[in-house]
């Protein structure tokens, strides 16, 4: 059965970078791209961008370029997130998601919550 | 971007009863639609997808329709695990905009 699985909570100062991991089972990984979905707290669904997991090429949201950095290794079938200079307003819920039928989401990782405070 | 209006904010029904959900679209996006549920504390499920499919295991109760700028989910007679945060989402452009959701409340 198809399982996206994320890396647990982080906490962060400002200006710290993060990594989020996003690891793929029960599927050819390379046949589907990722998505990646922020929540901001108490907030809607936001769309940042998502990577082509057969060429690694990564598509960015407007407002997630620069800082973001979306990467992947399909030899351990993982998608990664990184987060540079970390604010304050990065805190939110970071979900992965299987890309079906050309956008969307239809097996999401249990998100992934980073907390940037001093 | 294209911009996603969901009405109402907020729904509030009694099990048993129907539910319509509305999402209109700032310019056509022909049927790439799609439906998530989200849970407190958990990850979104997709419900519907381009406009009027059911995604996996997801029961008959669930309805999609709408082309262009206009799209409903229906919810035949609510189960009390239907209440929810529905959200819409569109392929059309990028990026893929949600919708800001509809709370779906117990009256």
């Amino acid at each position: 059965q198809v399982q996206v699985v994320q890396s647990g909570s982080e906490l962060r100062k400002p200006g710290a970078s993060v990594k989020v991991s996003c690891k793929a089972s029960g599927y050819t990984f390379r046949q589907y791209a990722i998505n990646w979905v922020r929540q901001a707290p108490g907030q809607g669904l936001e769309c940042m961008g998502w990577i082509n997991t057969n060429t690694g090429t990564p598509t960015y949201a407007q407002g997630f370029t620069g800082r973001f950095v979306l990467s992947v290794d399909s030899s351990v079938n993982t998608a990664y997130l990184q987060i540079t200079s970390l604010k304050a307003e990065d805190t939110a819920v970071y979900f992965c998601a299987r890309s079906y039928g050309g956008g969307w989401n239809d097996y999401w990782g249990q998100g992934t919550l980073v907390t940037v405070s001093s | 971007d294209i911009v996603l209006t969901q009405s109402p904010a907020t729904l509030s029904l009694s099990p048993g009863e129907r539910a319509t959900l509305s999402c209109r679209a700032s310019q056509s996006i022909s049927s790439y639609l799609a439906w998530y549920q989200q849970k407190p504390g958990q990850a979104p499920r997709l419900l519907i997808y381009d406009a009027s499919n059911r995604a996996t295991g997801i029961p008959a109760t669930f309805s999609g329709s709408g082309s262009g700028t206009d799209f409903t989910l229906t919810i035949s007679s609510l189960e009390p695990e239907d209440f929810a945060v529905y959200y819409c989402q569109q392929r059309s452009g990028w990026p893929h905009t949600f919708g800001q959701g509809t709370k779906l409340e117990i009256k």
